[in-house]
């Protein structure tokens, strides 16, 4: 069984539309999560951290971690053509000695 | 504000030849980072720098070394490549090894003929 697992779409959405991107993930250890967005042919740029469970928003982009269920989501709401990318989660153990570890990422296609 | 900068970002190569794919940051951070990224594969970290004068191998080291040269500079040098080696290879920075809100460059698409 893989670290993270991700499934890699694409999913097809509608402008407009609520998105739901998830992880899951099998070591407990994990306390650091993380969403990056690639646009074809960049690099990823990170859009939301967040430390252990909870929810944290930001704008249109919510990320949620339940480390119960080992599961984290971001949620992207009134999805716009400019959201059309790759998202790759990540995440880490402990900020200060462990790297990242990365989904494969989800292809997104919203269309107009 | 630059952020992680990498040069070159496109390059050929044959079998064989060698080359050092360059990567600078300009936002103090301590620890850097390189990756490849192939279809299918998502991210895999080659080799990281936790801090000026350290580096540790990651995932997929083999073929490569590495050179944290000072705070801002770390690179990657391909000393015999393969045609495996063709891969879009990231760089990135953070302010601690952990990569919490990690930084990345632009890519270098790099294919071995």
């Amino acid at each position: 069984q893989k670290e993270v697992e991700q499934d890699p779409g694409p999913l097809s959405v509608p402008e407009g539309a609520i998105v739901s991107l998830n992880c899951t993930y099998s070591n407990s250890a994990f306390q650091y999560f993380m969403w990056y967005r690639q646009y074809s042919r960049k690099g990823p740029e990170l859009l939301m951290y967040t430390y252990s469970s909870g929810n944290k928003e930001d704008g249109r982009f919510t990320a949620q971690v339940d480390k119960s269920s080992k599961y984290i989501s971001l949620f992207i709401r009134d999805s716009q053509p400019s959201d059309s990318a790759t998202y790759l989660c990540a995440m880490t153990k402990n900020s200060g000695y462990s790297t990242l570890t990365f989904g494969k990422g989800t292809m997104l296609l919203v269309s107009p | 504000n630059a952020g992680v900068t990498q040069t070159p970002k496109f390059q050929v190569l044959k079998t064989g030849q060698s080359m050092t794919l360059q990567c600078a940051q300009d936002m103090n951070h301590n620890s850097m980072y390189w990756y490849r990224q192939d279809p299918g594969m998502g991210l895999r970290l080659i080799y990281y720098s936790a801090s000026e004068g350290t580096t540790d191998k990651g995932e997929v080291p083999n073929g490569y070394n590495v050179s944290r040269l000072n705070k801002r500079e770390f690179s990657l040098r391909l000393e015999s490549a393969a045609p495996s080696q063709t891969s879009v290879y990231f760089c990135a920075s953070s302010t601690s090894t952990g990569g919490t809100e990690a930084f990345f460059g632009q890519g270098t698409r790099l294919t071995v003929v």
